[in-house]
């Protein structure tokens, strides 16, 4: 199974600031009859199922603020968010769905200072 | 509007067994991959269980022999079987709609806790 590898495991930031989260695979997740990366980024606040953000690593979900913005190539992906809003504090996880299960990475939580 | 909902969860001694259910509306579930995804207190996201649109179904090491995932057409609706149940699979148990990959639907959850 590919294994997703994110950093850091926490971040404090104050509001305003850039967030930048870090998420690896252990192999490639190019799907290769479109080019694109099988990647997406999700945001869970407490009690609450996990919501996607982002999918094909780069593309926003439909009503996702444009302040969360995700690229990356390779086996290197980011999630960042332009300026931190107080509603962004969540546990963010990438997430492949490339060949094999799906798998997620270990989270990162987001906080304000 | 698509909605995902599981029920069944619950207190179960070890060993023990229960049956969750997934039951959506806005979509019929042959018409998708359905998963199971779990999450432990405080911890990631386990992937469990899928069952495909032709019925194949297929399981994560952790539950293999144990849990059977299964769908009902006529009541459209999924169900997780989970016998000889452990400490360990003590978690938060979501269903989810899976498209070409794309986990855009999660129920709230059923909370799963397996103690004596």
């Amino acid at each position: 199974d590919i294994v997703m590898t994110q950093s850091p495991d926490s971040l404090t930031m104050s509001l305003g600031e850039r967030a930048t989260i870090n998420c690896k695979s252990s192999q490639t997740v190019l799907d290769s009859s479109n080019n694109k990366y099988s990647l997406a980024w999700f945001q869970q606040k407490p009690g609450q199922p996990p919501k996607m953000l982002i999918y094909w690593a780069s593309t926003r979900q439909s009503g996702v603020p444009d302040r969360f913005s995700g690229s990356g190539s390779g086996t290197d992906f980011t999630l960042t968010i332009s300026s931190l809003q107080a509603e962004d504090v969540a546990v963010y996880f990438c997430q492949h769905y490339s060949s094999g299960p799906p798998t997620f990475g270990q989270g990162t939580k987001v906080e304000i200072k | 509007e698509v909605q995902v909902a599981e029920s069944g969860g619950g207190l179960v001694q070890p060993g023990g067994s229960l049956r969750l259910s997934c039951a959506p509306s806005g979509f019929i579930v042959s018409n998708y991959y359905m998963r199971w995804v779990r999450q432990a207190p405080g911890k990631g996201l386990e992937w469990i269980s899928v069952i495909y649109m032709d019925g194949s179904r297929y399981y994560a090491d952790s539950v293999r022999g144990r849990f059977t995932i299964s769908r009902d057409n006529s009541k459209n609706t999924v169900y997780l079987q989970m016998n000889s149940l452990r400490p360990e699979d003590t978690s938060v148990y979501y269903c989810v709609r899976d498209e070409n990959g794309l986990l855009q639907y999660w129920g709230q959850g059923t909370q799963v806790t397996v103690s004596s």
